[in-house]
């Protein structure tokens, strides 16, 4: 397995305002991905973020509005810009190793 | 495309047996993954299946069939801390390496 951390683990915005999410995790890893679980559903890809190239998204989400960053084989960040009420949910993020997936602990986010 | 299909809900007694069925579709498969999630938490990681045939791991075993594109998820001498959401992924090819998605999940209600 591996040890995800993530912060912040929760946070209330305002709307209009961005918010970054930190991911640190103690082995180096080649893909990590986003997800976002919203409230009472289950959980959605955002991106694929892959070291030293760009973050490829899935279909409904954009770059302008979940910039990613990939500095290296440990570290991601995902931006979340502009913020409205409806990005209110748990954004996770997570690693592949040794055929398991695994999560960090989430970051719950309100944007009022 | 991928299609992940899942019961909403279930309920069984204690110390009793279920089985959770998933069926799928999709291009590239490269593996199933089964999650537990309480409430609140991030999901953690019960068992991942490449081949057909069912693994066991304590209480809870998963199946796989490729060829019918079907999983399920058996869970024995059920206790309470089983209430929780169960979430059936697949695992596929994705640009430069892998994704996984997600099924919407499984709500178990393990009741007295």
């Amino acid at each position: 397995s591996a040890v995800i951390s993530q912060k912040p683990s929760r946070d209330i915005c305002q709307r209009g305002t961005s918010l970054t999410i930190q991911c640190q995790v103690d082995s180096q890893v080649t893909m990590m991905f986003w997800y976002r679980q919203q409230p009472g559903q289950s959980l959605t890809l955002i991106a694929t973020a892959n070291q030293g190239s760009e973050a490829t998204y899935e279909s409904g989400f954009v770059i302008d509005k979940f910039p990613i960053s990939r500095p290296n084989l440990t570290f991601s960040t995902l931006t979340v810009s502009n913020m409205s009420p409806e990005d209110s949910s748990i954004y996770l993020c997570s690693v592949e190793v040794s055929g398991g997936l695994f999560f960090g602990s989430g970051t719950q986010l309100s944007v009022l | 495309g991928q299609n992940i299909d899942q019961p909403t809900e279930m309920t069984a007694t204690e110390g009793a047996i279920v089985q959770i069925n998933c069926t799928y579709q999709t291009s590239g498969f490269n593996g199933l993954f089964w999650y537990q999630q309480h409430a609140g938490e991030a999901p953690t990681f019960l068992s991942y299946n490449v081949l057909d045939g069912l693994e066991e791991k304590g209480r809870f075993s998963s199946f796989l069939s490729r060829s019918k594109g079907y999983s399920y998820l058996l869970l024995k001498e059920l206790q309470m801390k089983d209430s929780a959401s169960y979430l059936c992924a697949v695992r596929g090819t994705n640009t430069g390496g892998f994704k996984t998605i997600f099924g919407a999940g499984t709500r178990l209600f393990v009741k007295a």
